[in-house]
């Protein structure tokens, strides 16, 4: 499958903790994407790389999120010190970045749940 | 502020019918717009886009429509299957910071 992959798919944790989100991209796409989605609700952007380098990330929701892509490939999602209201799902998406547009695939996601 | 939104939060429609979908949007300067499909336990689907220089683009049974005067999107799905049932988002992307609104729920009844 060369779609976009995440790990794990599921994980519960207990308020707290920290916990770290895995996205493997697409294999030529320079921009990962990370969204987080809760029930009912559309995903909401927190942060993208082009490459290895964060272009934006003013809007993850606190200080104690976190994204790396180091090589430029993988990325990871940390969330310090989890709290019950961080349960959601975590999106990840990627995309070849052509000029201003441009269709960004989805991977499955990682449903967090904090108790 | 900006926003995109649907109208509606659920339909159902019978199998075979043609489905319609709305979303507004509040953004003028947005110039290209995405439809997702959303299955339970999985990640959002493209479905079609459209850019603001156009006001049709088809696909394979799905038809996007785009009104700027009233700022308006329409995702048209022709002779919906059971396949179909989902939530369906609507999209507004600027310089790939894509904003969704909440979704639509599509119930398809055999």
């Amino acid at each position: 499958d060369t779609g976009v992959s995440q790990n794990p798919r599921h994980k519960i944790t207990k308020r707290g903790q920290n916990v770290t989100f895995r996205c493997d991209p697409i294999s030529e796409h320079n921009r990962l994407y990370w969204y987080r989605q809760t029930l009912g609700q559309g995903p909401e952007f927190l942060t993208y790389f082009q490459n290895e380098a964060q272009l934006e990330k003013s809007r993850l929701l606190s200080d104690r999120f976190s994204a790396e892509r180091p090589k430029g490939s993988f990325s990871t999602l940390e969330i310090q010190r989890t709290e019950q209201g961080d349960s959601a799902m975590y999106l990840c998406a990627s995309n070849e970045y052509v000029g201003r547009r441009g269709e960004q695939f989805f991977g499955p996601g990682t449903r967090l749940t904090v108790l | 502020g900006e926003s995109v939104g649907l109208h509606l939060p659920t339909l159902s429609v019978q199998e075979g019918d043609n489905s319609i979908i709305n979303c507004a949007y509040s953004n003028s300067a947005s110039d290209y717009f995405i439809w997702y499909k959303q299955e339970s336990g999985k990640g959002p689907q493209f479905i079609i886009d459209i850019r603001s220089n156009m006001d049709k683009r088809q696909g394979q049974r799905v038809t996007v429509l785009l009104n700027k005067t009233v700022k308006h999107l329409s995702l048209q799905i022709a002779a919906t299957q059971p396949g179909d049932s989902a939530v369906y988002f609507c999209a507004e992307n600027e310089d790939n910071d894509m904003r969704f609104g909440a979704g639509t729920r599509l119930t398809v009844k055999p």
